[in-house]
């Protein structure tokens, strides 16, 4: 089980826009910068967003972040057919001295 | 542009030694702004962070691994190498080297390099 609770699953139809949500603790989230990746299918993890809302160049601005105390959320809008993988949060935890990921929450475009 | 590739052995017995080479190409291991690193993933599972290191050195090893991890390197070849002794089975998984603009920000990475346990 993770420090950093993502739900497993997340769906939504094209053009709907869909959001998952990663909660923490003071040691992490609370703390500490948020970043968020993108696992495509058979590919390598992406990085989206570091420093809780830093978008790396070349993700669409339809997908934002953002963070409240010990939870942050991804929001992707205008949901896309191409959006379906697995995304995962990570944060530097305090207590664990560590580098924590979020268990990953699969995105299903219906 | 910026490339990582990772190299090694594709299998390794259990309570050996596992030992990864990371090519970095396009640009230089030495640079100020980034550290480099190592994230693995289980066959179906999730990510997580091995280590990191800088290019003149001062590694950090997730304590998960229990002191089996090492980092190093080789600003010569342009290269940076993990070793994780006395594995296991748990130890089976795709093993991306990564860049790092802060951690924990992987903004690079490899293409992964799945490495299997078994004897």
């Amino acid at each position: 089980q993770s420090v950093l609770t993502q739900p497993p699953s997340a769906s939504g139809t094209p053009g709907q826009t869909v959001t998952i949500s990663c909660s923490g603790s003071n040691s992490n989230i609370g703390s500490n910068p948020i970043n968020w990746y993108q696992q495509l299918p058979g590919a390598a993890p992406k990085l989206l967003f570091y420093t809780n809302t830093q978008r790396l160049s070349g993700v669409p601005d339809r997908i934002s972040a953002s963070k409240s105390g010990t939870s942050a959320s991804l929001a992707i809008g205008g949901l896309h057919s191409e959006d379906e993988g697995d995304y995962y949060c990570a944060a530097w935890d305090d207590s664990l001295n560590a580098v924590i990921f979020g268990g990953g929450t699969k995105l299903t475009v219906l | 542009q910026l490339q990582l590739q990772e190299s090694g052995p594709g299998l390794v017995t259990p309570s050996e030694t596992l030992s990864l080479t990371c090519t970095v190409s396009g640009g230089s291991i030495s640079s100020t702004s980034h550290y480099w690193g190592w994230i693995r993933q289980p066959p179906g599972k999730g990510l997580e962070w091995i280590g990191n290191i800088y290019y003149s050195g001062s590694p950090y090893y997730n304590p998960s691994l229990k002191g089996r991890g090492t980092m190093s390197v080789d600003t010569s070849r342009n290269q940076f190498s993990l070793r994780l002794t006395s594995v296991t089975a748990a130890d089976t998984a795709v093993y991306y080297c990564v860049r790092l603009r802060g951690v924990p920000a992987a903004d690079l990475w490899g293409q992964g390099k799945l490495v299997t346990v078994s004897s």
